[in-house]
């Protein structure tokens, strides 16, 4: 069973626009989620990261948005740049039992200039 | 550079055979992970150790696989008699203990012919 869901395999943005990646998780042992960003032959880059006990961290264009009830997540990157376009990675860990990570399946973002 | 490194980036194998994988991480992190990447999907938790120590596996880990971490600084991963769906990314990434933002190396692209 997928514990960690992106819907939507890609999405299509025009520049300067915002763009909202979402995310879906069924265990409710995870207390830590987690957004990377991978181009393709590269290893995923860390991006931005939101414990359970808050339920928004912004860094600059990126913010990360929790809703416990929800088991929902949801990046927004405003205003989006080509330069983002790449695959993003939800993932979430328990920190009880050793942080390894459960990612999503990923969604392509697509910036157009 | 002192990122997390692996080597190599890329082998090619003939089924049956065998081949290993070395990954450097961030030094003075103890935890390090290995997870498995298929084309299209998200990278998947594989083992992970702290300092030495395996602590984990996953039921993906078949008997055919074996990671090693010796001195609690590199680490390598062994598959032996590679099948054809071993092929995949095998991504490497490590985190100092107590912090909760693995940070990945570049992957090693395997593919069995």
């Amino acid at each position: 069973d997928q514990q960690v869901k992106q819907n939507s395999p890609s999405l299509s943005v025009q520049e300067g626009r915002i763009s909202i990646l979402n995310c879906d998780y069924t265990n409710s042992m995870f207390d830590y989620f987690l957004w990377y960003k991978k181009y393709p032959a590269e290893g995923p880059t860390f991006l931005i990261s939101i414990s359970s006990i808050k339920d928004k961290n912004e860094d600059g264009r990126f913010t990360v948005f929790l809703n416990k009830s929800a088991k929902h997540l949801s990046l927004h990157i405003v205003p989006s740049q080509p330069g983002d376009s790449a695959v993003y990675f939800c993932a979430a860990s328990d920190n009880n039992a050793g942080n390894m990570l459960t990612f999503g399946g990923g969604t392509r973002l697509m910036v157009k200039p | 550079d002192t990122g997390v490194s692996q080597d190599p980036r890329h082998k090619i194998t003939k089924r049956g055979q065998n081949v290993t994988f070395r990954c450097d991480p961030i030094s003075e992190h103890n935890r390090l992970y290995w997870y498995r990447q298929t084309l299209g999907q998200g990278p998947e938790f594989l083992t992970y150790f702290q300092n030495e120590a395996q602590l984990e596996k996953s039921r993906l880990l078949s008997d055919r696989f074996s990671a090693e971490r010796p001195k609690g600084s590199f680490s390598t991963l062994e598959i032996q008699r590679t099948e054809q769906g071993d092929s995949a990314m095998y991504l490497c990434a490590s985190i100092l203990g107590g912090g909760n933002e693995q940070f990945f190396g570049p992957g090693t692209r395997l593919t069995v012919l």
